[in-house]
């Protein structure tokens, strides 16, 4: 257990659709990284925050909105979803920026778009 | 990120020792190298991180080249619970850079 929670696990929605996945970091943890994976093009990041701000931008569509709340938890939000964005959606988190240590990796929520 | 290149696959027989390449010849002298690990069906998993140095922890050993140009993870004793996607990455120090994966190298472990 990483200790890091996303939720929900599995999700299965219609194109044109909004979702939000969940993500809570380890106790302590000030980072919050996002990345999909899908089986086409392996594991990509798509944002990052740290303290309630963006810290840095991967390839997240126009679509796709994220933000990192007082309380630490970070929300990820896709809409008008297309086929194409099925995939995993990790969460990660860190204590802090720096690429001295480790990222813990939650569980990852499982998005279906039919 | 330097540029990281592995294996797309490889093999192992169980209890028998693996070693993972990477090739990373564009790090910068601050630049960590990270592996970390993908079981099926599961969120990657850190591994071990060096800078110079070689690294021992209870899951493997890294061994970075003195040119810093390539490193090997190091499985001590490949068991089936070790087959997964294995990923190199050495991200910049500097700055606010997040890991960035490549495709990895599959490990799978024959009993």
């Amino acid at each position: 257990d990483s200790g890091v929670t996303q939720t929900p696990k599995h999700l299965i929605t219609a194109t044109g659709q909004r979702v939000t996945l969940r993500c809570s970091p380890r106790s302590g943890d000030l980072s919050v990284y996002w990345y999909q994976q899908s089986l086409d093009q392996g594991l990509q990041f798509l944002i990052q925050y740290y303290n309630g701000e963006e810290r840095a931008k991967g390839n997240i569509l126009e679509r796709f909105s994220a933000q990192q709340f007082p309380d630490l938890h970070s929300e990820l939000n896709l809409s008008s979803l297309e086929l194409g964005d099925s995939a995993l959606y990790f969460c990660a988190s860190s204590v802090d920026t720096r690429n001295t240590g480790e990222l813990f990796f939650g569980e990852g929520s499982r998005l279906t778009v039919l | 990120d330097a540029k990281t290149t592995q294996p797309n696959s490889m093999e192992s027989n169980e209890e028998e020792p693996v070693h993972l390449p990477c090739n990373h010849s564009t790090i910068s002298g601050t630049d960590y190298i990270h592996w970390y690990r993908q079981l099926p069906s599961q969120g990657p998993e850190y591994v071990i991180h060096g800078l110079t140095s070689n690294v021992n922890n209870r899951m493997a050993s890294l061994a970075i080249a003195e040119d810093r140009k390539s490193s090997t993870l190091i499985l001590h004793r490949a068991t089936l619970r070790d087959a997964a996607v294995y990923y190199c990455t050495t991200p910049r120090h500097s700055g606010n850079t997040p890991l960035v994966f490549g495709k990895g190298t599959r490990l799978s472990v024959i009993a």
